[in-house]
């Protein structure tokens, strides 16, 4: 099973601020990495999926980089509707993995 | 609009069985594999299960934590995948999800990940 490592666990930043979120497998999963944000009690939205292409409707401000065992998710400038916890899956191989997850909150 | 609405959640005596629906609306259900998710309270995603359309051969496959227990089937006349959960233990506690999952095709590899959520059904194992 691939574990997925996403760092740090909580980002504290203030609105308008760049937020960087950084996630590691356990082993490659080339470009096959996506990440999902989650509000509480909602469901997760996709955000990124082939770990840089933006989901439907998603703000340029969110991009996503990374290849084999090292990504990245940026947040140019965040809104407060920004304010969640973000995760990234890998799909690459099965089992799907998730990292534990980031929570990003308000400075 | 695409949507996915699971139910079929509730209060389960360990042991116990239950079976979760997720009904599909705005595309085209056939075309498309699905995946099922849970979350326990306070806690982190964790995948249970996955069936390929029937266009790949209709297959699945499962977590180790709920491999034979748990199986997952479809009705595509009717846009609905299935959870059926047996032998229910109190950790099958959890919000579960369904997901639509988008094919990647890599040479002779597929690749999928899921890109739309439904809003889940809580499921409690309690005696």
């Amino acid at each position: 099973e691939i574990v997925m490592t996403q760092s740090p666990a909580t980002l504290s930043v203030s609105p308008g601020e760049r937020a960087t979120l950084s996630c590691r497998a356990s082993q490659s999963v080339s470009s096959n990495l996506a990440w999902y944000q989650q509000k509480p009690g909602q469901a997760p939205r996709l955000l990124i999926y082939g770990a840089s292409t933006r989901a439907t409707g998603i703000p340029a401000r969110f991009s996503g980089s990374g290849s084999g065992t090292e990504f990245t998710l940026t947040i140019s400038s965040l809104q407060s509707e920004d304010f969640a916890v973000y995760y990234c899956q890998q799909y690459n191989n099965w089992p799907k993995t998730f990292g534990q997850g980031t929570k990003v909150e308000i400075k | 609009e695409v949507q996915l609405v699971e139910s079929g959640g509730g209060l389960v005596q360990p042991g116990r069985s239950l079976r979760l629906s997720c009904t599909a609306s705005g595309f085209t259900f056939g075309d498309y594999a699905m995946s099922w998710f849970r979350q326990a309270p306070g806690k982190g995603l964790e995948w249970v299960g996955f069936i390929r359309s029937k266009a790949y051969g209709g297959t699945t496959e499962y977590a180790a934590s709920v491999k034979g227990r748990f199986t997952i089937s479809r009705d595509d006349s009717k846009s609905i995948a299935y959870l059926q959960m047996n032998s229910l233990k109190t950790e099958d506690t959890a919000v579960y999800y369904c997901t639509r999952d988008r094919v990647v095709l890599v040479v002779y590899a597929m690749y999928y990940y899921m890109d739309v959520w439904g809003k889940g059904t809580t499921v409690t194992v309690s005696s």
